[in-house]
């Protein structure tokens, strides 16, 4: 069955200090994964998808096929980055419904 | 341009009562995709519309809630005899035939 899996529903850390947000996946295909955000009071947007290969916000997040991980990344977390994160994964199908993780809630301490 | 709308944004309304939400998505957009998120929780998928084809309802709870779109415009989610447990926010979301999905600021139901 195809699973989006986030550990972590809080995960709270010092400004400056590295962030990473887990994110492991099952799926019997080739994964197309993606991590949304929700600031707070704004809409849930796209922050990256896996086969761009971009940085966003300095944001990176790598699919590891081996470890079946896309594990959201920043070495330096700012106050602003306090946001809902969310993991997904394209559905079979070809119809572009996402599977989604549960979120997990980041809290940037000053 | 306007991005995805939807009404209300707060409602209200007693055990028993139905209720209808709406939402206005991104003009162009094909598919439309209706979602649940209670307190602390994560994103709930309820219905997909794609076109003309059958709409994906797979993820609707109960025979209480039902969905309709009109073409490829406005699509209304309705739930009868509300409860409760139905207190959440619903978002809407819509899409071309792309991965990327636009969200609504999502309507906050709450029943009390």
């Amino acid at each position: 069955a195809q699973r989006v899996t986030q550990p972590e529903k809080l995960l709270s850390v010092f400004k400056g200090a590295p962030v990473e947000l887990k994110c492991n996946y099952s799926y019997s295909g080739s994964p197309e994964l993606f991590w949304y955000v929700q600031y707070s009071r704004q809409r849930l947007q796209l922050l990256l998808r896996h086969i761009s290969r971009e940085s966003i916000k300095g944001f990176t997040a790598d699919l590891n096929k081996g470890e079946t991980s896309f594990h959201l990344k920043k070495p330096f977390a700012q106050e602003e980055d306090s946001a809902m994160y969310y993991c997904a994964l394209i559905r079979d199908g070809g119809n572009y419904q996402l599977i989604w993780g549960a979120g997990t809630k980041l809290i940037i301490k000053p | 341009g306007a991005g995805v709308s939807q009404s209300p944004s707060n409602k209200v309304t007693e055990k028993g009562k139905d209720v209808e939400l709406r939402c206005d998505p991104i003009s162009g957009h094909t598919a439309l995709y209706w979602y649940r998120q209670r307190l602390g929780q994560g994103l709930e998928f309820l219905i997909y519309f794609q076109g003309n084809s059958a709409p994906d309802k797979s993820g609707l709870p109960s025979d209480r809630f039902s969905a309709e779109r009109t073409g490829e415009s406005v699509s209304t989610l309705t739930i009868q005899r509300t409860q409760q447990e139905d207190s959440a926010v619903y978002l809407c979301a819509s899409s071309r035939v792309s991965y990327e999905q636009y969200f609504g600021p999502g309507t906050r139901l709450t029943v009390t």
